[in-house]
């Protein structure tokens, strides 16, 4: 079947400092897979995406690789900021719905 | 509109009671999603509509869901006499694609409902 497991939660850091999100997945065929972000209080939003095998998505200064030999897109920013304290869904696309991993709440404090 | 709404962003429901839910895509958005969202969970598919026509259904946990998108815009979710483990967030998402198999477009989301069942 397609599912998303990742990194389970919470996660707390000091502002500027590097962080890594897990994220793998499993799925027949080639899905699209996706990092959304929900902040306090919103929806969720796309925070950005990739389509194929090797194709790195980022935004914000998050970035993400799709790598197809060990099945993963793990999340990355080299250095967060407070304002990036949200829950973090990876997901994947393997058709027309997504499916969403449980999420991990990360909290950065000053 | 800018972007997905949903309304009403809370509902109280005491069980066996109906509800309705409801969703506006974005405008011009040819495909249009639900998903249930527990408590410390991620979404979970629901259902799809493409413009009018409700294509995938697989994700309704019972026969007690029912959703409608008559006019290919705005869509409905309605649940029927419900029970306690209905609670949750409801959102709803569009996207300007449709078509079948593997898709690349975004999906954009509502901010939710959130129901309680008492």
């Amino acid at each position: 079947g397609n599912s998303v497991t990742q990194m389970e939660g919470p996660v707390t850091l000091s502002e500027e400092a590097f962080l890594t999100i897990n994220c793998t997945y499993t799925a027949t065929g080639y899905p699209s897979l996706f990092w959304y972000v929900q902040y306090p209080g919103e929806g969720l939003q796309l925070l950005l995406k990739a389509t194929k095998a090797d194709d790195k998505g980022s935004n914000k200064g998050f970035e993400a690789t799709y790598r197809k030999e060990t099945t993963s897109f793990h999340l990355e920013k080299g250095s967060v900021q407070v304002s990036d304290s949200a829950v973090y869904f990876c997901a994947l696309r393997p058709g027309r719905d997504m499916r969403f991993g449980a999420g991990t709440r990360l909290t950065v404090k000053p | 509109g800018a972007g997905v709404s949903q309304s009403p962003r809370y509902k109280v429901a005491k069980r066996g009671q109906d509800v309705a839910l409801r969703c506006d895509p974005i405008s011009g958005h040819v495909s249009l999603f639900w998903y249930q969202q527990a408590l410390g969970q991620g979404p979970e598919f629901l259902t799809y509509f493409q413009n009018e026509a409700q294509l995938d259904k697989s994700g309704l946990p019972s026969d007690r869901f029912f959703a409608e998108r008559p006019e290919g815009s705005v869509s409905t979710l309605k649940i029927q006499r419900t029970q306690q483990e209905d609670s949750a967030v409801y959102l709803c998402a569009s996207s300007s694609q449709g078509g079948s198999g593997r898709s690349t477009d975004t999906q954009y989301f509502g901010p939710g409902t959130r129901l309680t069942v008492l």
